[in-house]
């Protein structure tokens, strides 16, 4: 039961322009979202969340977009750098952001940024 | 930059066995998570530790797990008698409030049961 789906398992994108990661999920009960990332043998690294009474949140480079009508989240990054070559997962909450939540991860995209 | 520590960082043992995976979460942190991937799919959530209880758990955190906070500095996650299907990467985790700022995970111990 993929409650979070993130369907391209890699992406493959030029340095300097805008890499779009997507997901989407299932559950209308989340409520809160959130992007880590991850690279070979270490574990995830927080970039962004995004609440559901938002649509937008921004961080620097990274823009996460929220269309709650389609059940759809995507991050944003631009421009695209080597160092974001990595695992990026989408990750939802269903407790408002309370601490005790669990998250519900998806399967992750590979983005690979090319020089 | 305050970090979760996690040892070891690969253990290997017999099917039937117990191990223990040991986390050291940063100090003023109040929640505790433990999560797992096996290779290959997504990272799922085991179970979530809150002023010294378990606060939430899910369908893979059966009889077999438990989780302990021993000397108010360490986590521990036991798993008492191994099975094949226990062979993943298992994540620490500990956020200071609320999830919307984002857990620090640890780097994770690969445990591979033969």
């Amino acid at each position: 039961d993929q409650q979070v789906k993130q369907n391209s398992p890699s992406l493959s994108v030029q340095e300097g322009r805008i890499s779009i990661l997507n997901c989407d999920y299932t559950n209308s009960m989340f409520d809160y979202f959130l992007w880590y990332k991850k690279y070979p043998a270490e574990g995830p690294t927080f970039l962004i969340s995004i609440s559901s009474i938002k649509d937008k949140n921004e961080d620097g480079r990274f823009t996460v977009f929220l269309n709650k009508s389609a059940k759809h989240l995507s991050l944003h990054i631009v421009p695209s750098q080597p160092g974001d070559s990595a695992v990026y997962f989408c990750a939802a909450s269903a407790g408002s952001g309370g601490g005790a939540d669990g998250l519900t991860f998806g399967k992750g995209t590979h983005l690979i940024i090319q020089p | 930059e305050p970090e979760v520590t996690q040892t070891p960082s690969h253990q290997v043992t017999q099917m039937g066995q117990e191990v223990i995976l040991r986390c050291v979460p940063i100090s003023n942190h109040l929640y505790f998570y433990w999560y797992r991937q096996i290779l290959g799919q997504k990272v799922e959530f085991l179970v979530s530790f809150y002023n010294n209880e378990i606060s939430e758990k899910s369908e893979i955190f059966d009889d077999q797990f438990s989780v302990e906070r021993p000397d108010g500095s360490n986590f521990t996650l036991k798993i008492r008698s191994t099975k094949l299907e226990d062979s993943a990467m298992y994540f620490c985790a500990s956020s200071s409030l609320s999830v919307n700022y984002g857990y620090t995970f640890g780097s994770g111990t690969r445990l591979t049961v033969v």
